[in-house]
């Protein structure tokens, strides 16, 4: 059974990087039938999708964020990471890793990461 | 990006009865819609996918139908584990996106 884990620091400073990698059991970030997701959920914007990466590597980005963010998949060591540029207190949130099938659609994610609460404050 | 409203935000069901849940796509999407359930401090989980099939493990007292932009999840006779709130997702087009979520309480 796939299993995804999130990790990462919990408080980032205004105008710094968020970092989170996102550790994959029981499924291969290998395979190039799934995309590799971050989602994010704050109380002010719900649940809102960051972005979606395949085994190869291409990435889709909400337009909103993708200015500022950039995931990637090492399938050597079976793991994907999110990095969020300039963050703000806007960008608190918990952030959640997730699995899709791959295709010409997004897809349903399914399953998800216990999610990592990231806060931003100096 | 294609906008998800549901309907009602907060839903007061006694335990036994039945559930109904909308979800309103701004454009046609087809039957590519999603619901997931939230329960305080833990990850959505996913229970419907494609509009009406149900994901492994789910209980058959989840039901989903609809197409093109009107939705609804039914949850017959409310069971204690069912009060969650519960949200909708597109998958038809990029960007995917959720609804505002519908927060489903103990009449």
């Amino acid at each position: 059974q796939l299993q995804l884990q999130e990790s990462g620091p919990g408080l980032v400073k205004p105008s710094e990087t968020l970092a989170l990698t996102c550790s994959v059991s029981g499924g291969s970030t290998s395979s190039s039938s799934y995309y590799w997701v971050w989602i994010r959920q704050s109380p002010g914007k719900g649940l809102e999708w960051i972005g979606s990466i395949d085994n190869s590597g291409s990435t889709y980005y909400n337009p909103s964020l993708k200015s500022r963010v950039t995931i990637s998949v090492d399938t050597s060591k079976n793991h994907f990471s999110l990095r969020l540029s300039s963050v703000t207190a806007a960008d608190t949130a918990v952030y959640y890793c997730a699995r899709s099938y791959s295709g010409y659609v997004p897809n349903w994610f399914d399953p998800w990461g216990q999610g990592t609460l990231v806060t931003v404050s100096s | 990006e294609i906008v998800l409203t549901q309907s009602p935000a907060t839903l007061s069901v006694s335990p036994g009865e039945r559930a109904t849940l909308s979800c309103r796509a701004s454009q046609n999407i087809g039957s590519s819609l999603a619901w997931y359930q939230q329960k305080l401090g833990q990850a959505p989980r996913l229970l419907i996918y494609g509009a009406s099939p149900r994901a492994t493990g789910i209980p058959a007292r989840f039901s989903g139908s609809g197409s093109g932009t009107e939705f609804t999840l039914t949850i017959s006779s409310l069971q204690s584990e069912d009060f969650a709130v519960y949200y909708c997702q597109q998958y038809n087009n990029w960007p995917p996106t959720f609804g505002q979520g519908t927060k489903l309480e103990i009449k």
